[in-house]
């Protein structure tokens, strides 16, 4: 079965500093695909950035990028240049490699608060 | 209207009523998930429908029934429902048929509807 683990139930971050949300997990799966998601207080799940295990890059959106470490287990998230905006909710969540509607396994998040 | 649509956003119900919660996807999506979010807990799906037809049911109490009409809604029905089932439900949808090699099925979800039972 999948797992997936964030340790950091809360961060605190200086604006316009960088910040790593940590997120590891564990799959029996060769193959497999990590996600992002922000969940601001609003409620809705904003989909960040992935990962495929067999990409050999880290992905990198914007200013999000994914420090992957396969050996590791880890699929960390790094915001750069953190804005107020950032604060909300980060949720680690991975799929297995079956194609089709696939549903996510998620972590139990970590709550970012940008700090002016 | 585009995204994922959900409805109603609040809903206060006592144990013996009958509710409904909706979600509407504008995006063209052939699988559509309903999740619960509890506090301090992580997601947990709750049922996956895949071209209408449901293809998983995570143990799911019978108190929620799941329908989906079409490739576009679904609803979640509620009824006899306990205070541990306050919760915040999340609706999503996908584009299936993906895989990690040729793009993520990534999972577009609605704002949710924040449920309390009394």
């Amino acid at each position: 079965a999948q797992k997936i683990t964030q340790t950091q139930p809360g961060m605190f971050v200086q604006e316009k500093e960088a910040v790593t949300l940590d997120c590891t997990y564990d799959t029996s799966d060769p193959s497999y695909g990590l996600f992002w998601y922000k969940q601001p207080s609003s409620g809705e799940m904003i989909f960040l950035i992935y990962q495929g295990s067999y990409d050999q890059q880290n992905a990198t959106e914007g200013r999000y990028s994914l420090n992957f470490q396969k050996a590791r287990k880890s699929a960390n998230l790094v915001i750069s240049a953190s804005q107020l905006g950032d604060s909300a909710m980060y949720f680690c969540a991975m799929s297995p490699p079956v194609s089709g509607n696939t549903p996510l396994v998620f972590g139990k998040g970590t709550r970012l608060s940008v700090i002016a | 209207e585009t995204g994922v649509t959900q409805t109603p956003r609040h809903l206060v119900m006592g144990m013996t009523n009958k509710k409904s919660l909706k979600c509407e996807q504008h995006l063209g999506h052939n699988a559509m998930y309903w999740y619960k979010q509890s506090a301090k807990k992580p997601l947990e799906l709750m049922f996956v429908y895949s071209l209408e037809e449901r293809v998983e049911n995570n143990s799911v109490p019978s108190r929620f029934s799941p329908e989906c009409p079409n490739s576009s809604h679904l609803f979640l029905h509620l009824h006899t429902l306990q205070p541990e089932d306050s919760a915040l439900y999340l609706c999503a949808s996908s584009q299936g048929g993906q895989d990690i090699f040729s793009g993520a099925n990534v999972l577009t979800f609605g704002a949710g509807s924040r449920l309390t039972v009394l």
